[in-house]
């Protein structure tokens, strides 16, 4: 079983809808949690950044971290073409310690 | 944050050979990471990077196949040592910046 599981999509909208990203883990020292979208050819780059549970929230953009039960989300409102990318989650026990990655999951928001 | 150049950005090895990956930062940071990211598949960490010590591997890593230097505090390399086919992957630099990490836009390297 790997330490992160997301379900890799292919997920596909239309534009304006509500997408909702999750990912499970199985490591209960995972403290930090990260999400990042990499568009085609380009690195991944940071979207939401949370420390332990709760919510936090940044435009169109929610992230969710529920500890007890080892699950993470991320939601886009009004979802827009431009953000058809991969989204990937990440975690790590530490700060600055080792990021572990979910599988990436493939968005295409169609107009 | 950070910005990294990274580079090639792309290139096609024959099998047998070596290929030097470049990453510079504008700014000075204490760790760099090398990540590979295999085709379909989720980033995984080769080593860690710390100015003036050896590179932390991860397990399947190892110095030999991908040896790493670290001369100062904004530039690393990453060698990627007799590539195979399977070598055939996306390699990222990243570096630790205020919250998260920053990457490079990659280096994708197709072995034949």
């Amino acid at each position: 079983q790997k330490e992160v599981e997301q379900d890799p999509g292919p997920l596909s909208v239309p534009e304006g809808a509500i997408v909702s990203l999750n990912c499970t883990y199985s490591n209960s020292a995972f403290q930090y949690f990260m999400w990042y979208r990499q568009y085609s050819r380009k690195g991944p780059e940071l979207l939401m950044y949370t420390y332990s549970s709760g919510n936090k929230e940044d435009g169109r953009f929610t992230a969710q971290v529920d500890k007890s039960s080892k699950y993470i989300s991320l939601f886009i409102r009004d979802s827009q073409p431009s953000d058809s990318a991969t989204y990937l989650c990440a975690m790590s026990a530490t700060s600055y310690g080792k990021l572990t990655f979910g599988q990436g999951t493939i968005l295409t928001v169609h107009p | 944050s950070a910005v990294i150049s990274q580079k090639p950005s792309r290139d096609i090895c024959q099998r047998g050979t070596s290929l030097t990956i470049q990453c510079q930062v504008d700014s000075q940071v204490t760790m760099m990471f090398w990540y590979r990211q295999q085709p379909g598949q989720s980033l995984t960490l080769i080593a860690t990077a710390n100015q003036g010590s050896e590179a932390t591997y991860e397990s399947g890593f190892v110095i030999d196949k991908f040896p790493i230097s670290r001369p100062n505090l904004t530039f690393s390399t990453l060698t990627v040592s007799n590539m195979s086919p399977e070598d055939s992957s996306i390699y990222l630099c990243s570096v630790e910046w205020g919250y998260g990490y920053t990457f490079g836009s990659g280096t994708r390297l197709t072995v034949v």
